[in-house]
């Protein structure tokens, strides 16, 4: 069974630091995705990126980086110099390979509350 | 309009109601789904559906009653509901991709059941 844990309930910051958010995955599938996605009060998920299982390059996208690790099953979220609007809920996500026809199995985490405080 | 739109945005219903959560995805996908969101606990995933047939039911109890028309229009039909059953429940659509799909998510419709 895959399972995601977020182990960090709630971060608080203040602006302009950096923050970590960490994210672990189990899976016995070889070939699968792993997601971020960013849930700000709103309330609707907003996609951040996208891993597939065999692509382990740090990716870097403004502020934001990613540290994919598959010998420890990690794929951790940076934001560098934090801002007040990136306050959310970021979770963290797991979805195994199938067929084109089978829909997406999003397995998410619980969730990190990130609280960036001017 | 653009993206995916739930309606309505609140709900609060009594257990004996009947009612209807509505998504509409403006992004030729051909794949909706159905997520509840509990306070403290991961997104669950109730219902798949890819081009228009139900591909997963995740043991999701029958007072939950979705139905897809077409693949732009998906609802979930509630009746007789608990009061654990409130949450916020989010619509989203993807285009399939063997498991890479991006999932667009819509606002989400929280529902209060008293």
């Amino acid at each position: 069974a895959q399972k995601v844990t977020q182990a960090q309930t709630e971060i608080s910051v203040v602006e302009k630091e950096d923050v970590t958010l960490d994210c672990v995955y189990e899976t016995r599938d070889t070939t699968y995705y792993l997601f971020w996605y960013k849930q700000p009060p709103s309330g609707e998920l907003v996609f951040l990126i996208r891993r597939n299982s065999f692509d382990e390059q740090n990716e870097i996208s403004g502020r934001y980086s990613w540290n994919f690790q598959k010998s420890t099953s990690s794929f951790n979220f940076t934001i560098t110099a934090s801002q007040v609007v990136d306050s959310a809920v970021y979770f963290c996500a797991l979805s195994e390979a199938r067929g084109e026809t089978s829909g997406s199995r999003l397995t998410f985490g619980e969730g990190t509350q990130l609280t960036v405080n001017p | 309009e653009t993206g995916v739109t739930q309606t309505p945005r609140h709900l609060v219903m009594g257990m004996t109601n009947k009612k209807s959560l509505k998504c509409e995805q403006h992004l030729g996908h051909n794949a909706m789904y159905w997520y509840k969101q509990s306070a403290k606990k991961p997104l669950e995933l109730m219902f798949v559906y890819n081009f228009k047939e139900q591909t997963e039911n995740n043991s999701v109890p029958s007072r939950f009653s979705p139905e897809c028309p077409n693949s732009s229009h998906l609802f979930l039909h509630l009746h007789t509901l608990q009061p654990e059953d409130s949450a916020l429940y989010l619509c989203a659509s993807s285009q399939e991709r063997r498991g890479a799909n991006v999932l667009t998510f819509g606002a989400g419709s929280r529902l209060t059941v008293l």
